[in-house]
C-alpha cells in the first residue's frame, strides 16, 4: 500500500514548455486534489475532483490543466509553464468531502 | 488574502517542555480546523483536528484548542520530542461547499534534546 505518489519528484523546464504531473493513489479514494507551496504561503489548492471524470477549479487555477480518466490517477498539466509556476505541488487525495487528505510527498518544480 | 495564518515562522523549545503553536483566521465560516505536520522532502501528514461545535481535541500527547469567539486555535504539544521537530501547518475549512483546505503558512518547530 504505497498511499499516494508523486511522478516526477523534480523537474526543470523552460519557460514556454509544457509538462504533465502525475499523481497515483491506491486508497480508492474519490476526491483527489493538486496544491502548490510557495516560500512565505500556506499550500493553495490549484484543482481537485470528486469522481473520475469529474475536475473543478480551486483557488489558483490559472495556467493549470487537470484530468481524472481514472479514477487512481489525477493528473496535472502545464501548457506553456512560467517562471510564476516555479513552486513545490503536492497531490493528495480524500475518501469523502470532509475525510483526512493524504499527501504525496511533492513534485519539485523550476522554470526558468 | 491569507485567511488562515500562523504569525510564528519558528519555535524553539527543550525537549520535555510543552510547544504551543498557534494559528489565527479570518472567515467566520470555517468550521473544521486540521493541524499537518510536515518533515523535509515528506508531504504534510495529518496530526489532528477539531470541528467548530468543540473547544477542545485531545489526541495523546496533541490537543488543539479552538477560540470561535477570537478566531485562534492553537496546538499543543506535551511532553515535546525531538521527532516532534518538523514543520506544523494550521488549515480550514468549511463544511459546506467544497474540502477546500485554506492553509497557514507553517511554524517551524525545533525540538532541543
Amino acid at each position: 500500500n504505497a498511499g499516494v505518489t508523486q511522478t516526477p519528484k523534480f523537474r526543470v523546464l523552460k519557460t514556454g514548455q509544457s509538462m504533465t504531473l502525475l499523481c497515483a493513489q491506491d486508497m480508492n479514494h474519490e476526491y483527489m486534489y493538486w496544491y502548490r507551496q510557495d516560500p512565505g504561503m500556506g499550500l493553495r489548492l490549484i484543482h481537485y475532483s470528486v469522481g473520475e471524470g469529474t475536475t473543478a477549479k480551486g483557488e489558483v487555477p490559472d495556467g493549470y490543466n487537470v484530468s481524472r480518466l481514472k479514477k487512481q490517477n489525477f493528473l496535472l498539466g502545464l501548457e506553456s509553464a512560467a517562471p510564476s509556476q516555479t513552486s513545490v505541488y503536492f497531490c493528495a487525495s480524500s475518501q469523502g468531502w470532509t475525510d483526512t487528505q493524504y499527501f504525496g510527498p511533492g513534485t519539485r518544480l523550476t522554470v526558468l | 488574502d491569507q485567511q488562515v495564518k500562523q504569525n510564528s515562522p519558528s519555535l524553539s523549545v527543550q525537549e520535555g517542555r510543552i510547544s504551543i503553536l498557534n494559528c489565527d483566521y479570518t472567515n467566520s465560516m470555517f468550521d473544521y480546523f486540521l493541524w499537518y505536520k510536515k518533515y523535509p522532502a515528506e508531504g504534510p501528514t495529518f496530526l489532528i483536528s477539531i470541528s467548530s461545535i468543540k473547544d477542545k481535541n485531545e489526541d495523546g500527547r496533541f490537543t488543539v484548542f479552538l477560540n470561535k469567539s477570537a478566531k485562534h486555535l492553537s496546538l499543543h504539544i506535551v511532553p515535546s520530542q525531538p521527532g516532534d521537530s518538523a514543520v506544523y501547518f494550521c488549515a480550514a475549512s468549511g463544511l459546506t461547499g467544497a474540502n477546500n483546505l485554506f492553509f497557514g503558512t507553517g511554524t517551524r518547530l525545533t525540538v532541543i534534546p
